[in-house]
């Protein structure tokens, strides 16, 4: 196991619906990320939270609302989502933001479905 | 603008072989250069990590090699078992503020008994 933890696996949800996602870390990590993975493509980064402060969003729509309440959880809101959002959505985090050659510790993902 | 190149996109070989994965890199300043593994339904996991000083380093069967002056990186694998099929990501850290990531398309690995 990594020591990131995603829940839900998996979700299907209509497009006026709202629902969380969940990461939780057990590695004392300070840092956490939000990534999108698309079929075929790059991953994105989508938040970056270091000790509790979100430093980094990267143009990411509003419906899309991150929220991390202490290190070692990281929630990730949705609502009014696009069927272009539907994708594999990874956790990650790291001992510090910034920090040199810290390697990024991934969860295995949420895959959502959006109808 | 920073981009990670992968290729080949997708590669099969047999159980046994030996295989070369390459990535390209046009990122700058650059500081390190990660490879990770992603299985089918799982997330990605670091394999080995180089600095720009480094030219090369092992993991088991996995050998990552870095060339800082033409920009590229390799990943070899000897001896490929069929739980080396998955997703092998580059990844290389710009040194700038943030040190943020760009991450390559991958090369998707099956290997067949």
């Amino acid at each position: 196991e990594t020591g990131v933890t995603q829940t839900p696996r998996h979700l299907v949800m209509g497009m006026t619906n709202k629902k969380s996602l969940k990461c939780e870390q057990h590695l004392g990590h300070n840092a956490m990320y939000w990534y999108k993975q698309s079929a075929k493509k790059p991953l994105e980064l989508m938040f970056v939270y270091n000790f509790k402060e979100q430093t980094e969003n990267n143009s990411v729509p509003s419906r899309f609302s991150p929220e991390c309440p202490n290190s070692s959880h990281l929630f990730l809101h949705l609502h009014t989502l696009q069927p272009e959002d539907s994708a594999l959505y990874l956790c990650a985090s790291s001992q510090e933001w910034g920090v040199l050659n810290q390697p990024q510790h991934f969860g295995d993902g949420t895959r959502l479905s959006i109808l | 603008k920073n981009q990670v190149e992968q290729s080949p996109q997708s590669l099969i070989i047999l159980e046994g072989k030996n295989c070369t994965l390459q990535c390209n890199y046009t990122v700058s300043p650059f500081s390190n250069l990660r490879w990770y593994k992603q299985d089918t339904g799982r997330g990605p996991v670091s394999l080995t990590i180089m600095t720009f000083s480094e030219n090369t380093k092992s993991n088991g069967r996995y050998t990552a090699t870095l060339d800082a002056d033409t920009k590229q990186s390799s990943l070899h694998i000897t001896a490929s078992q069929l739980s080396d099929s998955a997703s092998y990501i580059c990844v290389v850290t710009s040194n700038n503020a943030g040190n943020m990531l760009t991450f390559g398309g991958g090369t998707r690995l099956m290997v067949k008994p």
